[in-house]
């Protein structure tokens, strides 16, 4: 079954505000990874959190994991109307790889100048 | 930083035909890679695990003989899509797993298939 269910689907914000994504997942994983995606290109990487961690940050990105209810957030701070793009949790899809990963249905930011 | 390169990036074909898409790892040895697929405003759908020297592991839905996966060597995945038709058309998304330890995949930058 398709893990990573996001919310919301569409995200419409001014530049300068902040913007929150929420990710959630079924079953018990190990990371959680947040990509952004620009329209019609590839994936950015953009941070993991491991299942023993709580919250981690990276530049204006903080990224919180809540094991207990298998979700996590993605806030981007004090918006850009460069950070429009789409993002995307995914979690580990299981097996021997860490490679492969389930993906949320991502969340479409629009942020307006 | 690790790079993942696809190509071609775009590709325009008749239906009926096949479509060959690279995928290289530029800097690094990827012993497996990963091919998704992702339909317009859509999320990304694994297809299929490469794995060098050996048989592709397909995801359940996936036809095997529809996409034709090869992973020659260390450095190169191709996924060959036989016979398109304009269900077909989509953006196809390679990843390369690092070695080492890495817990992240470099992503290639994409390629979009349209079948007319």
């Amino acid at each position: 079954s398709q893990q990573g269910e996001e919310d919301p689907q569409a995200l419409s914000i001014q530049e300068g505000e902040n913007a929150t994504m929420n990710c959630s997942y079924k079953t018990s994983i190990n990371n959680l990874q947040w990509y952004r995606q620009n329209s019609g290109r590839g994936l950015v990487h953009l941070i993991l959190i491991r299942s023993n961690e709580r919250e981690k940050h990276s530049g204006r990105l903080r990224v919180t994991l809540d094991t207990s209810k298998k979700s996590s957030s993605l806030l981007i701070t004090a918006s850009r109307a460069a950070d429009t793009a789409s993002y995307f949790c995914a979690t580990p899809a299981g097996g021997t790889s860490y490679g492969k990963l389930t993906f949320g249905q991502g969340t479409i930011l629009t942020v307006h100048p | 930083g690790a790079v993942v390169s696809q190509h071609p990036s775009r590709v325009i074909c008749k239906s009926g035909t096949s479509v060959k898409i690279e995928c290289r790892s530029l800097d690094f040895q990827a012993t497996t890679m990963f091919w998704y697929r992702q339909f317009p405003k859509k999320s990304l759908m694994l297809m299929a695990t490469s794995n060098e020297g050996s048989k592709a592991t397909y995801e359940q839905g996936v036809e095997k003989d529809k996409f034709l996966i090869n992973h020659a060597s260390l450095t190169l995945s191709t996924l060959t899509v036989t016979s398109a038709h304009p269900e077909d058309s989509s953006f196809y998304i390679c990843s390369a797993e690092g070695t080492g330890g890495l817990e992240t995949q470099y992503f290639g930058p994409g390629t979009r298939l349209l079948v007319l």
